[in-house]
């Protein structure tokens, strides 16, 4: 049960687009169209961005996308605005109803 | 409103027990797979357990197998974690999290869990 791989860290400049990756396996990310992403602002409990690779939640902003490529998921903020700055993580099912998070990405909003 | 909200936290010994809850309101509990996830302090967001509707299937992180225990009362609404032999590096806020399309797509605020060596 590896975590799956994210980067630690990245950056843009308000306006600008960003793309976080989420790297598996054949087991996980690369199995199952069930790839989610989540935010998580400092001291507070983690929220839900994209469910089911590409899907977002009522009241998520259409800024944030996602979509899916073999083993890699990724994740697009565009228009990147200050309270987008947070942590985000993805997750995916890894079968027998087991779930996998990534290690988390620090985004800085320059 | 969905709401969760865990309690059951605090100082414990290595080698010790502690039992989590997670009350759940605003939806129809036992319509819904559940989750534990932890996160220790300054790390990522780690899941530990998964729980189906009626309880009858349980899964968990190969960390935590054989020592901790999920299960769920639909007539209370609440979701439980019985954790046993409990070491430091269980230490994290534990929360509760509705499943939906295999996602947690609710969460409640988290529950402290300190073990001391």
């Amino acid at each position: 049960q590896s975590a799956l791989s994210q980067p630690p860290s990245a950056s843009g400049s308000p306006g600008q687009s960003v793309t976080i990756s989420c790297t598996g396996t054949s087991s996980d990310v690369g199995g199952y169209n069930y790839v989610s992403w989540y935010q998580q602002h400092p001291g507070k409990a983690p929220k839900l961005m994209i469910y089911e690779v590409s899907k977002r939640p009522s009241g998520v902003p259409d800024r944030f996308s996602g979509s899916k490529s073999g083993y890699t998921a990724s994740l697009t903020v565009s228009g990147l605005q200050a309270e987008d700055e947070a942590d985000y993580y993805c997750s995916s099912s890894a079968g027998s109803n087991r779930v996998v998070f990534g290690g988390g990405t620090k985004l800085t909003v320059l | 409103e969905v709401q969760l909200v865990e309690s059951g936290g605090g100082l414990v010994q290595s080698g010790g027990s502690l039992r989590l809850s997670c009350a759940a309101s605003g939806f129809t509990f036992s319509s819904y797979w559940m989750h534990w996830v932890r996160q220790a302090p300054g790390k990522g967001l780690v899941w530990v357990s998964r729980i189906s509707k009626d309880g009858s299937s349980t899964t968990y992180a190969d960390s935590v197998k054989g020592r901790f225990t999920i299960s769920r009362d639909n007539a209370k609404n609440t979701l439980y974690l019985q954790m046993n032999s409990l070491r430091a590096e269980d230490t994290a806020v534990y929360y509760c999290a509705r499943d939906s399309y295999s996602s947690c797509t609710h969460w409640g605020q988290g529950t402290l869990v300190t073990v001391s060596s």
